[in-house]
């Protein structure tokens, strides 16, 4: 089945740097959705993408889908101690897959 | 509601217990998603409804977990004869959209944390 997976599993980073995680398909994806998880939470939706080579900007975060619709990238400027969460990936059709997450941790 | 609401928030259940856990999805919303979320995980896809109709139950683990939504709003998932394995977090989701298009994301409730000691 499909899979999705996401690197880093981790990152610790020092507030006003910037952060990048990376989602990649074992399969091409129709569309690409992006969700952020706050500690003791639930994920929350942030963006959708479905065009091959997509650029989506929301604020400080940038949200990247691959020209081949397998992979894809949310990079965070300047974070914030606001940024931390987990950031996952899914990906599918009628149902979503989702990727392990990219755990953020932004210290002051 | 303005959002989907899950009960119980935490349930606590004797090995051997069977439980119910309960969503109650936005309004109007026509899919409805159960994921299972282990610690340190991502979510886990269990089921989907559209209306009333179990479109996709490949996920769910054992004949134990059983879904419905039989009026095609709030949606039930029991897990008879819990085992330590079944720990973790359940959530549900749901989305307006229909007919298998994928628009827009899902909405998730706040979770029910199931412990089985």
């Amino acid at each position: 089945g499909q899979q999705v997976m996401q690197i880093p599993q981790y990152q610790h980073v020092q507030e006003g740097e910037d952060f990048t995680t990376y989602c990649n398909s074992s399969t091409t994806l129709s569309n690409i959705q992006w969700y952020k998880q706050r500690p003791g939470g639930h994920p929350v939706f942030l963006i959708q993408l479905v065009k091959s080579g997509e650029v989506k900007k929301q604020k400080r975060l940038t949200f990247q889908f691959g020209e081949a619709k397998k992979n894809s990238s949310l990079h965070i400027t300047a974070t914030q101690t606001t940024d931390v969460g987990t950031y996952f990936c899914a990906g599918g059709y009628s149902t979503l897959t989702f990727g392990k997450g990219t755990m953020l941790l932004v210290s002051p | 509601g303005a959002g989907v609401s899950q009960s119980p928030r935490y349930k606590v259940a004797k090995r051997g217990q069977d439980v119910a856990l309960r969503c109650d999805p936005i309004s109007g919303h026509v899919s409805l998603f159960w994921y299972q979320q282990a610690l340190g995980q991502g979510p886990e896809f269990l089921t989907y409804f559209q209306n009333e109709a179990q479109l996709d139950k490949s996920g769910l683990p054992s004949d134990r977990f059983f879904a419905e939504r039989p009026e095609g709003s709030v949606s039930t998932l029991k897990i008879q004869r819990t085992q330590q394995e079944d720990s973790a977090v359940y959530l549900c989701a749901s989305s307006p959209r229909t007919g298998g298009r994928p628009l827009g994301g899902y909405t998730f409730g706040s979770g029910t944390r199931l412990t089985v000691v």
